[in-house]
């Protein structure tokens, strides 16, 4: 069965800093793996979408990397700003073509 | 191109009764996804819909149903509500493919009491 871990669940970081947040998973036969921002109360915004065959997707100052062997993904959000307090969520797609979440990034960014 | 929309987006309902939720989605995309938000569970697969038919399933019980028209559109259905249905419940849409981003409505905020 296929588990999706994320590290840390919750971090504070000042205006401006680089910051990563990591994603792992169980079991590498895995379609694709999506990072995507959920806003308190609200539903999920896809941000970036990296392949079983890639390595990376970049998006503006977002960058995610994956490295299907070792099953583990990074997000890392360059320049971070207030803007970006949220939750990141990371989620797999494997067989019966259902997303398996991990339990997010509680992030929150300070001015 | 408009997103994926849920309807309604907040609801109330009592212990025992029954609740219908639909989903619309993205102009194009055939296949839509169900699922749970809970505080304590996360967000949990219920089923996804292709053509009108179900095509895979996750591990909840049968008062969880659901159902899709020729239009794409989908609903699910709860019966018999239990307290622990409280959630926010999601509708995603995509390309019939595994290569697709999978794109997210507001959910359906449902309270049980």
């Amino acid at each position: 069965k296929q588990e999706v871990t994320q590290i840390p669940a919750a971090l504070s970081v000042p205006e401006g800093e680089n910051l990563v947040l990591n994603c792992s998973f169980t079991d590498s036969a895995i379609y694709n793996l999506q990072w995507f921002r959920q806003d308190p109360g609200k539903g999920l915004t896809s941000l970036l979408l990296i392949q079983s065959s890639q390595r990376e997707q970049t998006s503006g100052r977002l960058n995610a990397s994956l490295d299907k062997s070792s099953g583990r993904s990074t997000l890392y959000i360059a320049a971070s700003q207030p803007g970006d307090s949220a939750t990141y969520l990371c989620a797999v797609l494997a067989g019966r073509r259902a997303l398996t979440f991990g339990s997010g990034t509680r992030l929150q960014v300070q001015p | 191109k408009a997103g994926v929309t849920q309807t309604p987006r907040y609801l109330i309902k009592t212990r025992g009764q029954q609740v219908t939720l639909s989903c619309s989605p993205i102009s194009g995309h055939r296949s839509v996804s169900w699922y749970q938000q809970t505080p304590g569970q996360g967000l949990q697969f219920l089923f996804e819909y292709f053509s009108e038919t179900q095509r895979n399933k996750g591990n909840f019980p049968g008062r969880f149903s659901g159902r899709q028209f020729s239009n794409s559109r989908s609903e699910m259905n709860v019966s018999t509500l239990e307290l622990g249905d409280s959630a926010l419940y999601l509708c995603a849409s995509s390309l019939d493919t595994n290569q697709e981003t999978q794109y997210f409505g507001p959910g359906t905020r449902l309270l049980v009491l």
